[in-house]
């Protein structure tokens, strides 16, 4: 088990940017979810994946901001024209789905930083 | 919609004392309860959740937390602080059993005094 990896760890981009961020959750979870944690509050909702779809994506996620997760396994989160407003850490998460309710395990994040 | 509150953005205590971090809960269906502690430049890691199971969890690294329905408070704490759990930490609420979108609170950062 290594854990969940994100990366870059940090981003500086210019405004009207498009970056892109990774996540590769470890290995054997099928779910596989983004939160956004700006400083001074908790983590919030973006999305989340079982296997390959998308299941659900909050009213936060603008058009803006797309996230795949091709084969089921490693998941990226673009956000195009970037905007300060986005400056925040992004947070990937996985899980196993099942009925017990397996805890999430988070990674250490990716920190962007829109100038 | 389920939220939870927490009281205090920032917590101290000296080493040794007790450790008492407020959560207090919203919801119209029961809920699942969640502490997360968050070490910095570091992603969120477990420390407890309730669900529904026993009212008192006892969680990793001497942590605990007590459902209490009345109240709607699933108050977090560790009878005696270590430096070591100096950290941010978040209360945390999902709709349904075996459901990870959670909702959390705005955090409260506990500093432990040597």
């Amino acid at each position: 088990d290594t854990g969940v990896s994100q990366n870059p760890r940090h981003k500086i981009t210019k405004r009207g940017q498009n970056v892109t961020f990774r996540c590769d959750p470890i290995s054997e979870h099928n779910r596989l979810y983004w939160y956004r944690q700006t400083l001074g509050q908790g983590p919030e909702f973006l999305t989340y994946f079982q296997n390959e779809a998308q299941l659900e994506k909050s009213r936060l996620l603008s058009d803006r901001f797309s996230a795949e997760r091709p084969k089921g396994s490693f998941s990226t989160l673009e956000i195009q024209r970037t905007e300060q407003g986005d400056s925040a850490m992004y947070l990937c998460a996985s899980s196993l789905a099942g009925g017990r309710g397996s805890p999430l395990h988070f990674g250490n994040g990716t920190r962007l930083t829109v100038t | 919609a389920q939220s939870v509150t927490q009281l205090g953005s920032h917590v101290s205590v000296s080493e040794g004392a007790l450790v008492l971090l407020r959560c207090n809960y919203s919801s119209s269906v029961p809920p699942y309860l969640f502490w997360y502690v968050q070490y910095p430049n570091q992603g969120l890691q477990l420390l407890l959740k309730y669900t529904s199971a026993a009212t008192l969890v006892k969680g990793i690294n001497g942590f605990e937390a007590e459902f209490k329905k009345s109240e709607t408070s699933f108050h977090l704490t560790k009878p005696s602080a270590h430096m070591s759990d100096a950290a941010e930490y978040f209360c945390a609420v999902s709709p349904n059993f075996g459901n990870e979108k959670l909702t959390f609170g705005t955090g409260t950062r506990l500093t432990i005094i040597p």
